[in-house]
């Protein structure tokens, strides 16, 4: 799977949007882009996801760029309990033995009041 | 709808002690998998079962076993806990198998905390 790189931390105030962007540079054509986020003590919750169209659901809206090298998560009216540690990865077809869904170190977003 | 539910919560153990935990997901998914978190390192696959009455092997497998159960149920046993051990593992399901054509997300449990001393 692709590496993704992620900037460690942003904030955003209560309300606005909050725009999460990621890199992707090196991403192969049946891979897809994943967003999750991990609340303190919980476990990772799926976001949302998008191969190459911008995707829209009731938590986000994903925008991939036309060359897939980047993406932005985009938070329409970010809430305190938004602030959590998110995490961008990429994710193929290919899945063996030694696949493995790599998280990184994601960004964490502080929604401040 | 409960989704992906883990017990215990906790657990110490000392090493050479074994356990097993529990996985049960209600979405009436394909496929489970189990994951420890370690600071610094991410999630890292353990075993994986693509459907019901199959298991592999993920990344790090040495030293746990699985068991599907059934189609709502995969558990992680460790026969002789270790210090190394020590992690929060997370149990998740999904939809498709790996390596599906249409990807699906998947669907992470609360964790357990364990401690091995």
């Amino acid at each position: 799977d692709a590496k993704t790189t992620q900037p460690p931390s942003m904030d955003c105030a209560e309300g606005r949007a909050a725009n999460l962007p990621c890199n992707h540079s090196t991403i192969s054509g049946n891979e897809y882009v994943y967003w999750y986020r991990q609340i303190h003590s919980q476990g990772p919750q799926y976001i949302i996801h998008g191969l190459k169209n911008n995707e829209t659901n009731e938590m986000a809206s994903l925008i991939i760029t036309e060359d897939r090298k980047s993406s932005t998560l985009i938070l329409p009216h970010a809430t305190l309990r938004d602030t959590a540690v998110y995490y961008c990865i990429v994710r193929g077809t290919n899945f063996g033995a030694n696949s493995k869904l790599t998280f990184g170190k994601g960004i964490t977003l502080s929604v401040r009041p | 709808n409960a989704g992906v539910t883990q017990t215990p919560k906790f657990q110490v153990l000392k090493t050479g002690q074994s356990m097993t935990l529990q996985c049960a997901q209600d979405m009436n998914h394909n496929s489970m998998y189990w994951y420890r978190q370690d600071p610094g390192m991410g999630l890292r696959l353990i075993y994986y079962s693509a459907s019901e009455g199959t298991t592999d092997k993920g990344e790090v497998p040495n030293g746990y076993n699985v068991s599907r159960l059934n189609k709502r149920e995969f558990s992680l046993r460790l026969e002789s806990a270790a210090p190394s051990q020590t992690s929060v593992y997370f149990c998740a399901s999904s939809e498709n198998p790996p390596g599906a054509i249409y990807n699906s997300p998947l669907h992470f449990g609360n964790g357990t905390r364990l401690t091995v001393t």
